[in-house]
């Protein structure tokens, strides 16, 4: 069974630019979380897709940042325009309904210079 | 406000030694999770304990969890250099929202 993959692993930009970040979750989990990692920090929590729907953005930190997961299978999250402080690796994570356990995807690690 | 909390922030040990590492939190849960991640993985899920459980086993390890003090540990007994990886805790809330901690740094020297 295949595991949570994101893409793009790395991705480098400019301040100002726009980057689309994709997570496929593990095939028939309907709940699909993303999180943050700041260097040096802890995993914060950004949001919860229970198919396609939020059922939780309490932790996306301002209105740059947009999620979605159009059909309810993969989803993307979309930072624009992108800022210093939004570096970091992003984690995206899947669990079936009714389970606590999440299975997490390797991470993108975005750079903003 | 910041959730689990780990303790030590790095450790290392020798191979064949124990390693413990705490996980102090604030507010109530539902459950806790220990989760490893290895360097440039994801986190990978270790085991999970309720709030109504005070100790659980897998393998070589134990976690242990005190609702009264807030804080739970884990223990990896006789490490072996693949154990080197960082640790987290997540605390779930009844709402199952995830907080995880910083997460301590373990390095088993062969």
């Amino acid at each position: 069974e295949a595991g949570v993959t994101q893409f793009p692993s790395h991705s480098v930009i400019e301040k100002g630019q726009t980057v689309t970040l994709r997570c496929d979750p593990i095939s028939g989990h309907d709940n699909l979380y993303w999180y943050r990692r700041v260097m040096g920090k802890e995993i914060k929590f950004l949001l919860h897709f229970v198919k396609e729907s939020k059922q939780d953005e309490s932790g996306m930190p301002n209105n740059r940042f947009l999620a979605e997961r159009t059909g309810g299978t993969y989803s993307t999250l979309k930072v624009q325009p992108a800022e210093l402080e939004d570096s970091g690796v992003y984690f995206c994570a899947s669990s079936q309904s009714g389970h606590a356990e999440q299975f997490f995807g390797p991470g993108t690690r975005l750079t903003v210079l | 406000s910041q959730q689990g909390e780990e303790d030590p922030q790095a450790l290392s040990i020798q191979e064949g030694e124990n390693a413990t590492m705490n996980c102090s939190y604030k507010t109530s849960i539902n459950n806790l999770q220990w989760y490893r991640q290895n360097s440039g993985r994801g986190l990978v899920h270790l085991i999970l304990i309720r709030s109504n459980e005070r100790e659980k086993h897998s393998g070589r390890l134990r976690v242990t969890l005190d609702t009264s003090k807030k804080s739970s540990s884990l223990l990896i007994t006789a490490s072996r250099a693949a154990d080197t990886a960082s640790y987290f805790c997540a605390t779930v809330s009844w709402g199952n929202q995830f907080y995880f901690g910083t997460g301590t740094s373990l390095t088993v020297i062969p």
